[in-house]
């Protein structure tokens, strides 16, 4: 089955920096990625998805980047605020009738 | 938006004892309805899928006949967690698709907090 790995597994960056998360996945098949963010005790918020026929997207702050033939994809967040401390799950999928595969999750702290 | 309502969304139970969660999507049809489990720290596992009007699909590791998934209409997914013991507590929550709105993705519930005590 599907294989998904995140890095980090924890970041702390300074208010204003940039934030980077990374994720690699296993099955050539999968076709969706989205990132996730999650405060404790809530439901998963989306922030961003990608699927395979583009390379790069960007909403405001937030940008996904997917490279299929590495079969790796990134979120980066720019000018990061204190409320974008949250734990962001990246996951993969082949459709909305498939299943998601999380990621082992990163929590991002931003200190003022 | 697509909006899935969980109920209940945390409950207290005696261990052996009983506990139906329900999700309704609100004003789309979910053909499909995922089933995950959230311990503490960790990521979202999933348990099952289940396709309106068809039996579950279990996960590897997961009992089908401990955690009973009902989707009987193209609004309602149920998961009963029958004689729950200690190691049962976790966050459950549920996600909706629909094949009639591919491009809207996955809409969550707001997870069921189970504490068995």
């Amino acid at each position: 089955g599907e294989n998904v790995e995140q890095h980090p597994s924890t970041l702390s960056v300074q208010e204003g920096d940039s934030a980077v998360i990374k994720c690699t996945y296993s099955d050539s098949a999968s076709n969706y990625f989205p990132w996730y963010k999650q405060e404790l005790g809530k439901r998963p918020q989306l922030i961003i998805d990608i699927r395979s026929n583009v390379g790069e997207k960007k909403d405001q702050r937030i940008a996904v980047t997917l490279n299929k033939t590495a079969k790796h994809f990134s979120l980066h967040i720019t000018e990061t605020q204190p409320e974008d401390s949250a734990v962001y799950f990246c996951a993969s999928g082949t459709g909305t009738a498939s299943k998601l595969t999380f990621g082992t999750g990163t929590r991002l702290q931003v200190t003022l | 938006g697509a909006v899935v309502s969980q109920h209940p969304s945390w409950v207290i139970c005696k261990s052996g004892t009983s506990v139906k969660i329900e999700c309704r999507s609100l004003d789309f049809q979910a053909t499909t309805m995922f089933w995950y489990r959230q311990f503490p720290k960790q990521s979202l596992m999933l348990m099952a899928t289940s396709n309106e009007g068809s039996k579950a699909t279990y996960e590897q590791g997961v009992e089908k006949d401990k955690f009973l998934i009902n989707h009987a209409s193209l609004t309602l997914s149920t998961l009963t967690v029958t004689s729950a013991h200690p190691e049962d507590s976790s966050f459950y929550i549920c996600s909706a698709s629909s094949l009639a709105r591919p491009l809207d993705g996955y809409t969550f519930g707001s997870g069921t907090r189970l504490t068995v005590v």
